[in-house]
């Protein structure tokens, strides 16, 4: 079981917007503005898309923005494409143990 | 553009010592703004942070994995090695690289990850 809960599964259809929450506790998500969202095709390299909760890096399209409220984190796809449709996942750091990050179980986004 | 790329067997057996390559390109190992990073991901599950390497050569890794992990850098081939040992069926994954810079705390650059599984 991964240490920060994301819903399975997200859909909506082209032009949409789409939330996907990141549940964690007040020990990471809660305590450190170090939330990130990385997109993944399988096969293929995962991409940060979010860092430091809201922050795009550069090249990232600014349809994908990130928020955060206590202990939960969103990404949200505005515009939802059809090159969206992808595995996402979040992580955050955690001083459980020193340095740790921990990440989601992924969220599989579909473009109806 | 920085890039990575793992490489390693995919097969080990139960008990012995899984061992991996990240090579880098486009970017240096040496650079003291970086931490170099392994991830995995077992089959139908989420990721999990495995460890980072310094250039200095000093490391962190999870505790989960206890004293099982060992992290190494080659500034000649620009390259960081991952050995785990004692591997059983839970450690079968796929192994992702990815480039860490410790002001950001995400990782900025992966690799495409490779499938290793443990199996007799």
């Amino acid at each position: 079981q991964s240490a920060l809960t994301q819903p399975p599964s997200a859909s909506g259809s082209p032009g949409q917007s789409v939330t996907i929450s990141c549940t964690g506790t007040s020990s990471d998500v809660g305590a450190y503005n170090y939330v990130s969202w990385f997109q993944h095709h399988p096969g293929k390299a995962p991409k940060l898309m979010i860092y430091e909760v809201s922050k795009r890096p550069s090249g990232v399209p600014d349809r994908f923005s990130g928020s955060k409220s206590g202990n939960t984190a969103s990404l949200t796809v505005s515009g939802l494409q059809a090159e969206d449709e992808a595995d996402y996942y979040c992580s955050s750091y955690t001083s459980s143990n020193n340095f740790e990050v921990v990440f989601g179980g992924g969220t599989k986004l579909t473009v109806l | 553009q920085v890039q990575l790329q793992e490489s390693g067997p995919g097969l080990v057996k139960p008990s012995e010592t899984l061992s991996l390559t990240c090579t880098v390109s486009g970017g240096s190992v040496s650079n003291s703004n970086y931490y170099w990073s392994w991830i995995r991901q077992p089959p139908g599950k989420g990721l999990e942070w495995i460890g980072y390497i310094y250039y200095s050569g000093s490391t962190n890794h999870n505790p989960s994995l206890k004293s099982r992990v060992t992290m190494t850098l080659d500034t000649s081939k620009n390259q960081f090695s991952l050995k785990l040992s004692s591997v059983t069926a839970a450690d079968t994954a796929v192994y992702f690289c990815a480039r860490l810079p410790p002001a950001m705390v995400t990782f900025d650059y992966w690799g495409q990850g490779t499938l290793v599984t443990v199996s007799s």
